[in-house]
């Protein structure tokens, strides 16, 4: 079993809508957790760390569910310039693993 | 700027020609780590430094060496490139590998060898 399990899309939405998606680890002692975004086989880039509370950046939420083990980012208001690869990020045991990725594309 | 460099770019080899792709940080960053993206694996971490001369294995580390010698560079060697070594590969830097440090990625490195 992957440690860390996402979705691969593509989700496909057009601007404006609400996209949601999960990522889901098996290490039960995994303290923090992130999500980074990827263009276009270009370098990741921090969109935001993920608290236990739950937390918003703007038009992104962030949950943590420990108890059924998964991470969701939410996309509120889509735009085009959201089009990207997400990558579920969890430090366990002081080493990061990564998932594969989840494809969001927003159309016009 | 603050920033992870990586060097070169692109590089097309041949099988067995040794090569070094470099990576220097300019944020005093103590940890470093290596890794590649393969299409539907994500991320995988072929080597990481927690400090100066501290060096260790990730996941994936056959094929492959580092060097830590100073605090801003971390090279990736090759010594006998193969085929299956052919992707994309990303060095990071946090200034701790501690639990809540993200990372800094340089803007990666295609390799492909033939």
């Amino acid at each position: 079993r992957k440690e860390v399990e996402q979705d691969p899309g593509p989700f496909n939405v057009p601007e404006g809508a609400t996209v949601a998606f999960n990522c889901t680890y098996s290490n039960s002692a995994s303290q923090s957790f992130f999500w980074y975004r990827q263009d276009c086989r270009k370098e990741p880039k921090l969109l935001m760390s993920v608290y236990s509370s739950g937390n918003e950046d703007g038009r992104f939420t962030a949950q943590l569910n420990r108890a059924s083990q998964y991470i969701s980012l939410l996309i509120r208001d889509s735009k085009l310039s959201d089009s990207a690869t997400y990558l579920c990020v969890v430090n366990g045991d002081y080493k990061l693993s990564f998932g594969a990725g989840t494809t969001v594309t927003v159309r016009a | 700027e603050a920033q992870v460099t990586q060097n070169p770019r692109y590089l097309i080899t041949v099988t067995g020609k040794k090569l070094t792709v470099t990576c220097s940080q300019n944020m005093n960053h103590e940890y470093m780590s290596w890794y590649r993206q393969d299409p539907g694996l994500g991320l995988r971490q072929i080597y990481y430094s927690m400090n100066v001369e501290v060096t260790d294995k990730g996941d994936v580390p056959e094929g492959y060496k580092v060097s830590r010698k100073e605090k801003r560079n971390f090279p990736l060697i090759l010594e006998s490139p193969s085929p299956n070594q052919t992707s994309l590969y990303f060095c990071a830097s946090s200034p701790r590998q501690g639990v809540y440090s993200p990372l800094h990625f340089g803007n990666g490195t295609r390799l492909t060898v033939t």
